[in-house]
């Protein structure tokens, strides 16, 4: 079963607006990812936060972490058309041995 | 570096055939993964290695084989194709089985259709 789910599903904004996408996740974790997907392509690791972590930033990026609520944001800010794609989170569960576990993603698209 | 690379990019099986998938990478991860990813859906874990020698099952191992003999390669087997496993594959590596701070690199998939 997926240990992440996101929400939500598909998200479609303007350019230069904020796209807000959630993850929500069952055990305890080490740390949540958020990757990216461009269609037909690979994924692209964005930002990595540990579980004693709140918020962390990257460029446009800003992640939060709540891990009393077992829920994760990512938050694009300015958007641009360029950053239309799917995101996924991961989770890298304290049980896991290491391993991720990705949930099923949000598609967004920015619009010009 | 190349990072993690795959071959091939597509490949269409009859059932019952079998084949390989490679999956190479130079960047000396200890840590490599197999994932599958069905249209609509995130990754699922098929098989994964901390290291040379040592492979574990994931999420959805069956009908599949893997090994690693070296800390490049990591071939993915299917040992008799069925529809099912139509499916675009992922190979991933890491640097290492520690908590907390390894990022995952992924190659570009291999697009597979079984008919």
């Amino acid at each position: 079963s997926q240990q992440g789910e996101e929400d939500p599903q598909a998200l479609s904004i303007q350019e230069g607006e904020n796209a807000t996408m959630n993850c929500s996740y069952k055990t305890s974790i080490n740390n949540l990812q958020w990757y990216r997907q461009n269609s037909g392509r690979g994924l692209v690791h964005l930002i990595l936060i540990r579980s004693n972590e709140r918020e962390k930033h990257s460029g446009r990026l800003r992640v939060t972490l709540d891990t009393s609520k077992k829920s994760s944001s990512l938050l694009i800010t300015a958007s641009r058309a360029a950053d239309t794609a799917s995101y996924f989170c991961a989770t890298d569960a304290e049980t896991s041995g290491s391993r991720l576990t990705f949930g099923e993603g949000t598609q967004l698209t920015v619009n010009p | 570096n190349a990072g993690v690379t795959q071959t091939p990019k597509f490949q269409v099986l009859k059932t019952g055939q079998s084949m390989t998938l490679q999956c190479a990478q130079d960047m000396n991860h200890e840590y490599m993964s197999w994932y599958r990813q069905d249209p609509g859906m995130g990754l699922r874990l098929i098989h994964y290695s901390v290291g040379a020698g040592i492979t574990d099952q994931g999420e959805v191992p069956n009908g599949y084989n893997v090994s690693r003999s070296t800390t490049e390669d990591f071939p993915l087997r299917l040992l008799s194709a069925a529809p099912s496993q139509t499916s675009v594959y992922f190979c991933a590596s890491r640097s290492g089985t520690g908590i907390g701070t390894d990022t995952q690199y992924f190659g570009p998939g291999t697009r597979l259709t079984v008919l």
